[in-house]
C-alpha cells in the first residue's frame, strides 16, 4: 500500500519562475493538504483540497494555488518565485470523516525547493 | 488563535538516557487535538501520537509516554532509554475547529552513542 508519493523530490529554480509541485494520496484517501516548511520551522498550512475544490487556506498570497483531480492527486503552483519560497514544501492526505478533528494526516517526503 | 510553542530548540543526550520534549499550546477550541510528529533527516513527518482535549490521560507506547496536562495547556513527550535512531527532529501540533494543522518549531534531538 503506497504512502503519499510526491514529485519531484528536488527543484532548482530562479526569481520570477513558476513552479509545479506534484502529490499523490495514500490510497483510500480524498482529501489533500499542503505544508511549507522553512528551514529551522514548523510547517505552515497552505491549503486544502477536497472534491476538486479548496476547502481551506492559511496566511498565503495568492501566487500560491492548486489543484486536485478526480484521482485525488493534486498540484501546487507556486507563481513569479520569491527567494523566500524556498522551503520543503509537504503534502498531507487523509479521508473526509465529516468531522474535521478526526482526520488523521498521513505526509509524504516532500519537495526541496531550492529558489536562487 | 492557536498556537505551539516548543521552547527547546535542539537537545543532546547520550545514548540510555531519558529525554523530555516540551510543547505548551494554545487554543480558545473546547474541542482539539494534539499530536507529536517526527521528522526524520529523509523529511517525512511520521506520526506518533494523537490525543483530543477531552481525554487528559497519560499514554505509554514502548520507550515512548505523552503527558497530557490541560491545566497547564502542556502536551510533553518522553523517550525513555534514549537510543540513536530516535535522532531527528519532534514536531507537537494543534488541530482546532479550523482543520489545519498548527505546528511549533520543532525539538532537534541528537542521541550520542
Amino acid at each position: 500500500d503506497a504512502g503519499v508519493t510526491q514529485s519531484p523530490t528536488h527543484l532548482i529554480k530562479t526569481r520570477g519562475q513558476q513552479v509545479t509541485l506534484r502529490c499523490s494520496p495514500k490510497s483510500g484517501h480524498d482529501t489533500v493538504s499542503w505544508y511549507q516548511q522553512a528551514l529551522g520551522q514548523g510547517p505552515q498550512f497552505i491549503f486544502q483540497y477536497y472534491e476538486e475544490e479548496e476547502r481551506q487556506r492559511g496566511n498565503f498570497p495568492d501566487r500560491f494555488s492548486g489543484h486536485q483531480f478526480p484521482n485525488y492527486s493534486s498540484e501546487l503552483n507556486v507563481n513569479a518565485l520569491l527567494l523566500g519560497d524556498s522551503a520543503l514544501y509537504l503534502c498531507a492526505s487523509s479521508l473526509e470523516t465529516g468531522h474535521a478533528t478526526n482526520e488523521k494526516l498521513f505526509f509524504g517526503s516532500g519537495t526541496q525547493l531550492s529558489v536562487l | 488563535a492557536q498556537k505551539v510553542t516548543q521552547a527547546q530548540t535542539e537537545i543532546s543526550v547520550v545514548e540510555k538516557e531519558d529525554v523530555t520534549l516540551d510543547c505548551v499550546y494554545e487554543t480558545r477550541d473546547t474541542t482539539y487535538y494534539l499530536f507529536w510528529y517526527k521528522q526524520p533527516p529523509s523529511g517525512e513527518l511520521v506520526f506518533l501520537i494523537r490525543r483530543n482535549s477531552f481525554d487528559e490521560q497519560n499514554e505509554i507506547s514502548g520507550r515512548y509516554s505523552w503527558n497530557f496536562q490541560k491545566s497547564t495547556s502542556s502536551f510533553n513527550f518522553t523517550i525513555t532509554a534514549s537510543q540513536v535512531v530516535d535522532s531527528a527532529v519532534y514536531f507537537c501540533a494543534l488541530q482546532g475547529g479550523s482543520e489545519k494543522l498548527v505546528f511549533g518549531k520543532g525539538t532537534k534531538l541528537t542521541v550520542n552513542p
